[in-house]
């Protein structure tokens, strides 16, 4: 069965730090592993991974993935009180291209 | 790109009436679209794969005759809650299928009184 953890569940910092949330895997026949932020209503993409090595950058937001160690970290700098939200690590695989959520990260960030 | 719509975004119905939910991917064409239930504090549940043209799949434990799925084009899946009980409000989202990303609708809020 596919799983996805991730960690902290939940996290409380101040404007301007610096966070890492973690995600690791176990999937069949894996396709990507994807990041969401989720605020009030349903969740808005904000990376799509599939090579290991690679980071994808989106202003203040990066993300890498390591298939090797079946892991992925996303990277929030200078963190500010709208990155509040719970952010979602997802993987895609099987011929389906299902998703398994993992539980999700609430960050809070406080001014 | 890549912008999926749901309809309605809030329902309010009486317990044993039928609600359906539609769900739109507006600027590309998904020949898979997907359905998701979310509890308060909780991650999404899938509750079934929908494809194009053929039956949908549903996850084990989600009943195929209360969920009704159709997906009758490339652009288009609607799922109806069918005689509604007040332990199906929920939150239900759907996805369209892109490559290898999912993009999410903004949801459908189902209160069932």
């Amino acid at each position: 069965e596919d799983k996805v953890v991730q960690s902290p569940l939940s996290l409380v910092v101040h404007e301007g730090d610096t966070v890492t949330l973690n995600c690791s895997y176990e999937v069949t026949n894996f396709r990507s592993l994807l990041w969401y932020k989720q605020e009030k209503k349903a969740p808005t993409f904000l990376f799509m991974l599939t090579s290991s090595g690679i980071e994808k950058k989106s202003g203040r937001l990066s993300s890498i993935l390591d298939k090797k160690e079946l892991f992925s970290i996303l990277n929030i700098t200078a963190t500010q009180t709208g990155d509040s939200a719970i952010y979602l690590c997802a993987v895609c695989g099987g011929s389906n291209y299902k998703l398994t959520f993992g539980k999700g990260t609430l960050l809070t960030v406080n001014p | 790109g890549a912008v999926v719509s749901q309809h309605p975004s809030r329902v309010i119905c009486k317990s044993g009436t039928s609600v359906k939910i539609e769900c739109r991917s507006l600027d590309f064409q998904a020949t898979t679209m997907f359905w998701y239930r979310q509890f308060p504090k909780q991650s999404l549940m899938l509750m079934a794969t929908s494809n194009e043209g053929s039956k949908a799949t549903y996850e084990q434990g989600v009943e195929k005759d209360k969920f009704l799925i159709n997906h009758a084009s490339l652009t288009l899946s609607t799922l109806t809650v069918t005689s509604a009980h007040p332990e199906d409000s929920s939150f239900y989202i759907c996805s369209a299928r892109s490559d290898s990303t999912q993009y999410f609708g903004p949801g459908t809020r189902l209160l069932v009184l």
